[in-house]
């Protein structure tokens, strides 16, 4: 079965650099999902999509910003990197309505040096 | 606010051993759900189980099993007869009502010696 597609899979950016990581999900899924785990943390929320708008707001900088094409994939743009940055970044899809089935991507590792 | 604990950090076990993951959650919501995810070394996370607020019953899957009690605001998760293939990360979480977003807890890593 196809799954969450997130690329790329390892980014290495310095500080002040900015970053653009892309998610694909689960054909026929129309909601996405943004979270960053900071090393030995829990996954935090940032940000998710539906069809294209922004339905709820976590605790996203104002340094990034995400948006949902019509094709339903998403990209997750970061500005002015800083060391904390530095995290794997999961991008999760579902169908609107599933109560929190998500399912998840690999992840991004972004190191920031 | 939503908050979930999972107060046990770490947790060694030799294998074939049984081993409990506790989880506690906190919500004012009167339907939500509730799930567990594993992330083993290698990174990814995996959705093991859901579960919805109205529905008690425990769950058992193989040799992973579930006890959720509202009473006491927990659900908790059982490995039975433990394999070094169980050694991982495991995070309980939760979502709202809208499920649009998960609230996980700390985690608890989970290291099943041979």
């Amino acid at each position: 079965a196809a799954g969450v597609i997130q690329s790329p899979r390892h980014l290495i950016k310095e500080k002040r650099e900015t970053a653009t990581l892309k998610c694909y999900p689960i054909p026929r899924h129309d909601t996405v999902y943004w979270y960053q785990q900071g090393p030995g943390q829990d996954p935090q929320f940032l940000i998710s999509f539906y069809e294209k708008m922004q339905s709820d707001k976590g605790s996203i900088p104002d340094r990034f910003s995400a948006q949902q094409f019509s094709d339903y994939h998403s990209e997750l743009n970061m500005s002015s990197l800083e060391l904390g940055d530095s995290a794997l970044y999961f991008c999760a899809s579902s169908l609107q309505g599933a109560f929190g089935e998500q399912y998840f991507g690999p992840g991004t590792r972004l190191t920031v040096t | 606010a939503q908050k979930v604990t999972q107060a046990q950090t770490e947790i060694s076990v030799v294998e074939k051993e049984d081993v409990t993951l506790d989880c506690v959650y906190e919500t004012r919501d009167t339907t939500y759900y509730l799930f567990w995810y594993k992330q083993p070394p290698s990174g990814e996370l995996v959705f093991l189980i859901r579960r919805n607020s109205f529905d008690e019953q425990n769950e058992i899957s193989g040799r992973y099993s579930w006890n959720f009690q509202k009473s006491t605001s927990s659900f908790n998760f059982t490995i039975t007869a433990s394999q070094v293939v169980d050694s991982a990360v495991y995070f309980c979480a939760l979502s709202n009502n809208a499920g649009n977003m998960l609230t996980f807890g700390g985690g608890t890593r989970l290291m099943v010696k041979p």
